[in-house]
């Protein structure tokens, strides 16, 4: 099992450029998130989605889009890069019954000069 | 909406002494709750949950965390830390059952030799 696979694992962006990290996961988990960790402030929500179709806002969705067209995959796009992007982010994928919790990918470094 | 508060940014302890981390949460309903550990540079893995049932719930590297209604707590322990046990340490609680995750700031652990 690959578990939550993200890319890329590094990236160094352009303000104003966009782009969109990609999250897949192959355990048939109807729950992903999308966070970013910043120093100091844990981890915080910025969208999350309950099974194919359907997406919602968590605690700092502000300069990102997610969409949810199949279970294995959750991209995150970043419509026009800021230097307040500047984080590590992290996808995120539960079963409907939260049994083992949620399984994490291994991150994304972003850098917006 | 629910919230988890750490109170502790930072703990160092010898090795070989006990170890408690707190962690307080606010959630209107029946909570999950998780911890979960990451190392320098890694994603998160988790150490142990409690979804109902017996309030003291055992987890992976011999942590241990018990449940506290009356005190909305849920605190992180383990008898005798190993330099290993360096690492951050976030509780979260799940909204909605299993739907999404709210963390704490994070704990960082120092261990002495």
């Amino acid at each position: 099992n690959a578990g939550v696979t993200q890319t890329p694992k590094f990236q160094v962006l352009k303000t104003g450029q966009s782009m969109t990290l990609q999250c897949a996961q192959d355990m048939n988990h109807e729950y992903m998130s999308w966070y970013r960790q910043d120093p100091g402030m844990g981890l915080r929500l910025i969208h999350y989605s309950v099974g194919a179709g359907i997406t919602d806002q968590g605690e700092v969705p502000n300069g990102y889009n997610v969409s949810r067209s199949t279970t294995e995959d959750f991209p995150l796009r970043l419509l026009s890069a800021a230097p307040s992007q500047t984080s590590v982010y992290f996808c995120a994928s539960s079963s409907t019954t939260g049994g083992n919790g949620y399984t994490f990918g291994s991150g994304t470094r972003l850098t917006v000069v | 909406a629910q919230s988890v508060t750490q109170p502790d940014i930072h703990i160092t302890v010898s090795e070989g002494a006990s170890l408690e981390l707190r962690c307080n949460y606010s959630y209107g309903a029946t909570p999950y709750l998780f911890w979960y550990v990451q190392s320098p540079g890694q994603g998160l893995q988790l150490l142990l949950k409690y979804f109902s049932g017996d309030t003291l719930v055992q987890g992976i590297k011999g942590f241990e965390a018990e449940f506290k209604r009356s005190q909305s707590s849920f605190n992180l322990r383990k008898p005798s830390v190993h330099w290993s046990d360096a690492a951050e340490y976030f509780c979260a609680v799940g909204a909605q059952g299993a739907q999404k995750l709210v963390f704490g700031q994070g704990t960082r652990l120092t261990i002495n030799p």
